[in-house]
Order: structure tokens, then sequence, then C-alpha cells
């Protein structure tokens, strides 16, 4: 079967860095991709990884390793407004492939 | 700027009822999907579709149809609504690829009573 492993939660604090990991078994994959989504909200794209290695855009980063089929999401000087879903999906080459999210939770 | 929209943002229906929940996307995309989202279960994919007039089964497909008589627009039908349908259905559009970025609009979130 196909899926993907995320933690259900993390918490941190405000300032703080937090590393959300996701592994995969998957039948085809191309790439790893990101979504955050707030509560009552739309999920939105926060990055992709096809190929090794660590990609980094401001706050946040994505970390592939394709041998590992793992990948991560590392998110650096935490804000409140960060505080809200965040799913890592698999393009297995015919559809995304989402994992079940890991609800984020910053304080102050 | 890129625009998925749904037809409903909230909608109650009863049990037995044909649904129709729409999607329309203003980005000329070739890949539209429909997902389910519920708690604890992520997203699930019902449908999906390549191209104008094609579709594609996902993994939960039992109890809905679709509908793609235009590329913009990308229908999901109920063909009769039972109580676990009640979910939010989130729609999504992409460029032809290989599932780099997917587009979601706000998503439409239903009960069936």
């Amino acid at each position: 079967g196909q899926s993907l492993e995320q933690p259900s939660e993390v918490t941190a604090v405000e300032g703080a860095i937090v590393q959300i990991n996701c592994t995969y078994q998957t039948s085809g994959f191309y790439g790893l991709s990101w979504y955050q989504q707030h509560d009552g909200g739309a999920p939105t794209f926060l990055s992709y990884n096809a190929l090794d290695g660590l990609e980094e855009t401001g706050r946040f980063s994505s970390f592939l390793s394709r041998s590992d089929s793992y990948g991560y999401l590392l998110l650096q000087e935490l804000q409140m407004k960060d505080s809200a879903s965040y799913f890592c999906a698999v393009a297995s080459g015919t559809a995304l492939i989402f994992g079940k999210g890991t609800t984020l939770s910053v304080s102050s | 700027d890129v625009k998925v929209t749904q037809s409903s943002r909230y909608l109650v229906k009863r049990t037995g009822e044909k649904v129709f929940l729409e999607c329309v996307q203003d980005m000329d995309h070739e890949n539209m999907f429909w997902y389910r989202q519920d708690p604890g279960l992520g997203l699930r994919l019902i449908y999906f579709s390549y191209d104008v007039k094609m579709k594609e089964k996902g993994d939960i497909p039992e109890g809905y149809s679709v509908s793609r008589e235009k590329k913009e627009r990308f229908s999901l039908i109920l063909e009769s609504a039972s109580t676990n349908q009640t979910s939010m259905y989130l729609c999504a559009s992409e460029s032809r690829g290989l599932g780099e970025t997917q587009y979601f609009g706000p998503g439409t979130r239903l009960l069936v009573l």
C-alpha cells in the first residue's frame, strides 16, 4: 500500500525552530511537497523537493532524502501565525498522496 | 492572481438528495481534483481529471461522480447524499506536470441530515 507518516501534533514557542518529519512508502515518486492549512482555510503550497537536499524559502526550509524515503519541513523563528496544519504530499505520477497532517501550535 | 472558486462555502442537504458541488479555476490548468477532508484522515482523493470529458477515480470514489465539460469547470456530484458524506470538500487544480503545485479552492463544508 501507499502511506505517508508524519506526527499528528507539534507544539513550540515563538522564536523557536520546529522540524516536521515525513516518511513515505509509495509505488511511484517524483517529489515531496508541503502544504500549510490554517483553521477553516484552504491548503496552500509551501515547497516542493524533487531532488535530495535542502530547499530554503525564507523562514521555511524543506529537505528530502530519496534513499531514506524521508523528508522534513523546518520552520525557523516561529511566529504565532505559523500555528496551522502542515501536510506532506508525494507526487506519485498520477496524483498527490497526502499525509494526515501535523497540527503545529505556537505559543507566546 | 491564481484563483480557484467553489460554488458554496456551506451547504446543508437531506439524505437522498442529489448534490452538485462546482469548482471553477481561471488559470487554464489541465488537471483538476476533488478531495474530501475529515478530522484525523487528512485529504483523500475522490476523483481527478486530466482533460475535458476525462475522469479518473481516486481513492474513495464510491457514492460520487464527476463531470468536466469545460476546461475551467469540474463538478462533483453526490447521486444520493448520505450522512457519511458530511465533510469538507476541497477542489484543486494544477498545471499539467508531476504534481508540484496544486492550488486549492476555499472548500465547501457539506452537512447531510
